[in-house]
């Protein structure tokens, strides 16, 4: 079975550009989460959504980074304009909401801004 | 709010030593308990889990036993090798909730 797909996987832009991450997550499964992990930082939980729609969004840093799902296989997470502190990879993940589920990971986008 | 505390690393050992990693939380209610690792360049993937007190959870010859009484769900493997090199990352999920809070993560080294 494919499990959590992210793509691109390494995203090297300049300063003040828009930058689009997309997520495809597992089959079946109704929640999808954003994290974003530096070193400095850790892993954080940006935003996430059961059913497509955005249950907690306050890990999103600013208004500059937005978040959609508009169905059950697909979200971005879109950074507009980009900025070098949000270098970071980028991972998302997908659970079924049945019962107690673990999180299944895709493999990250790295995002470098110059 | 809850809040999970991992041992800092890094960590290194010697292939065939006994592995500790230790784990506490903070938590109101039933947290539910996990234990992910990280291998470069990859996404975190489950190691283990426990949703009750006394649960052992195990795999791949680690364990991890959910002990209410000291708030803990550390992490051991009795003899591990240069392949269990990675971060591992300690995390829960309060009681009927679906967000996972996640330890600052401890980077294992293994040597042969």
């Amino acid at each position: 079975d494919a499990g959590v797909i992210q793509s691109p996987r390494h995203e090297v832009t300049e300063m003040g550009q828009e930058v689009t991450l997309r997520c495809k997550p597992i089959s079946g499964h109704n929640s999808l989460f954003w994290y974003r992990q530096t070193m400095m930082r850790g892993l954080e939980l940006l935003i996430y959504f059961n059913n497509n729609v955005p249950i907690d969004d306050s890990g999103m840093p600013e208004d500059r980074f937005s978040a959609k799902m508009p169905n059950a296989s697909f979200s971005t997470l879109k950074i507009q304009p980009s900025e070098p502190r949000d270098s970071a990879v980028y991972f998302c993940a997908s659970s079924s909401r049945t019962g107690v589920q673990p999180q299944h990971f895709g493999d990250g986008t790295r995002l470098s801004i110059l | 709010g809850d809040s999970v505390t991992q041992m800092e690393g890094p960590v290194t050992l010697s292939e065939e030593a006994f592995l500790t990693i230790n784990c506490t939380y903070t938590a109101t209610g039933y947290p539910s308990l996990f234990w992910y690792v990280q291998y470069p360049g990859e996404g975190l993937q489950l190691l283990l889990k426990a949703t009750k007190a006394d649960d052992k959870g195990s795999n791949k010859g680690f364990e991890a036993t959910y002990r209410k009484e000291t708030t803990s769900f550390h992490l051991e493997k009795g003899s591990v090798q240069v392949s269990d090199s990675a971060v591992y990352f300690c995390a829960l999920s309060g009681q009927g909730a679906q967000k996972l809070v996640f330890g600052q993560g401890t980077r294992l080294t293994i040597n042969p």
